[in-house]
């Protein structure tokens, strides 16, 4: 049981240059989202997705883009990277009852924008 | 929009003795669910204890408790007896009852832990 899983681990980029944070799960969950990781800022939700083919902004969406169009799949595309994305994002999913709610979280990804 | 806030960057503790790490947190809902996750060197979010609101009752795994204070809006952590695999960063966080899922967090607290 893989859980959930997050390439590439490390990525450095230059500004302007695109690219995809990939995110899988193969415990069914309904709930997927995203996250990054600042120092002394804690984690802020990009953006999630409750189901294939419904997402929506979380609170730093700008300059991200998202899509689902399985269950199990949920990447996060840079369209034009820019410096302010270097960070940490973690991709984490949960189903959606009450009783399940606890969030598994990928391993990370570090990114470097130049 | 709800708030999560944890006022202690770093805190300390000598190995086996007990820490308690702060949180408060704002909201409007009465119903909700509040968390702690470790984050050491590895990177990887550990769940550590899950709270629900409307339980009056403290949750409590093995050495790690938390005080829960709905009224004051405040979710400490206690760590009992602590161990130098205990040494991370320590982030509270807050989840609407909605299906929606959204995870607030604080800004974290870096324990570190004394042999």
């Amino acid at each position: 049981n893989a859980g959930v899983t997050q390439t590439p681990k490390f990525q450095v980029l230059k500004t302007g240059q695109s690219m995809t944070l990939q995110c899988a799960q193969d415990m069914n969950h309904e709930y997927m989202s995203w996250y990054r990781q600042d120092p002394g800022m804690g984690l802020r939700l990009i953006h999630y997705s409750v189901g294939a083919g419904i997402t929506d902004q979380g609170e730093v969406p700008n300059g991200y883009n998202v899509s689902r169009s399985t269950t199990e799949d949920f990447p996060l595309r840079l369209l034009s990277a820019a410096p302010s994305q270097t960070s940490v994002y973690f991709c984490a999913s949960s189903y959606a009852r009450a009783g399940a709610n606890v969030l598994t979280f990928g391993a990370g990804s570090r990114l470097t924008v130049l | 929009a709800q708030t999560v806030t944890q006022s202690q960057p770093e805190m300390s503790v000598q190995e086996a003795e007990t820490v308690t790490l702060s949180c408060t947190y704002d909201t409007s809902e009465s119903d909700y669910y509040l968390f702690w996750y470790k984050q050491p060197p590895s990177r990887q979010m550990i769940l550590v204890i899950r709270q629900e609101a409307y339980k009056q009752q403290n949750a409590t795994e093995n050495r790690f408790s938390v005080n829960f204070q709905k009224a004051a809006k405040s979710f400490s952590l206690k760590i009992s007896d602590s161990q130098l695999g205990d040494a991370a960063m320590y982030f509270c966080a807050y989840r609407s009852s909605g299906n929606t899922g959204k995870l607030i967090f604080g800004q974290g607290t870096t324990l570190q832990v004394k042999p």
